[in-house]
């Protein structure tokens, strides 16, 4: 089955440490992207990368970093620079195109981060 | 980045009644989504529209992408309890997708 798998799907950090949240896909879509979630809200763009080797901030990335070694997966960290990091992190993916391109983006399960 | 305007925030309904919502945007968008979230999971996408005026139905879903590409909207037939969630349009344009805020329904039985 085609899809986008993250893990874990729980997870907790004690204050001041890292923690790097898994996105896999084997839908060969070329872009990726990490959302955030706080409850009651909708959907923030925190990362996203069009392309193997390259990836853009998003509309909240201070205190995230990504890579983007290979096609298939896009790992977010959450670094200790993170003022308030408890949230629900999705992934999803997308086909690439040009600006007048249709597409259609699928999101994996999410991984709940809680701080402590 | 831009986030659409999605209405209602919230719905409370009998079981059986009919459920519309809708979102609007200043941008004009290729696709249109729809999405359907449980809690704790991922959104699942529900309908893609692709055409100004399409109208597309999934069962007892339809959902239409507005004429002028800046507004769309999602009705439910019929519901049953099982479609309690969040519901969430987006709109696409390039690699860039933008969200509406959601519409939390619950269903009564």
């Amino acid at each position: 089955d085609g899809g986008i798998t993250q893990s874990p799907k729980y997870l907790f950090r004690k204050e001041g440490q890292n923690v790097t949240l898994s996105c896999e896909q084997n839908l060969n879509h070329d872009a990726m992207y990490w959302y955030r979630q706080d409850p009651g809200q909708g959907l923030r763009l925190i990362y996203y990368s069009q392309i193997v080797n390259d990836f853009q901030k998003g509309d909240i990335a201070e205190g995230y970093s990504v890579s983007r070694e290979k096609k298939e997966s896009f790992p977010l960290t959450v670094t200790s620079a993170q003022k308030n990091p408890t949230a629900f992190y999705l992934c999803a993916s997308s086909l690439s195109g040009g600006a007048f391109y249709f597409n259609e983006q699928f999101f994996g399960p999410g991984t709940r981060l809680t701080v402590l | 980045g831009q986030q659409l305007n999605q209405s209602p925030q919230s719905m409370f309904i009998q079981e059986g009644e009919d459920v519309s919502m809708n979102c609007t945007s200043s941008s004009i968008f290729n696709t249109w989504l729809w999405y359907k979230q449980d809690p704790g999971e991922g959104p699942v996408l529900l309908i893609a529209l692709y055409k100004a005026g399409e109208l597309t139905s999934n069962g007892r879903l339809t959902a239409q992408f507005g004429i002028t590409r800046k507004d769309s909207f999602l009705n439910i037939s019929a519901s049953i309890p099982s479609d309690v969630g969040i519901y969430f349009c987006a709109g696409q344009f390039g690699n860039q997708f933008y969200f509406g805020t959601g519409t939390s329904l619950t269903v009564i039985p």
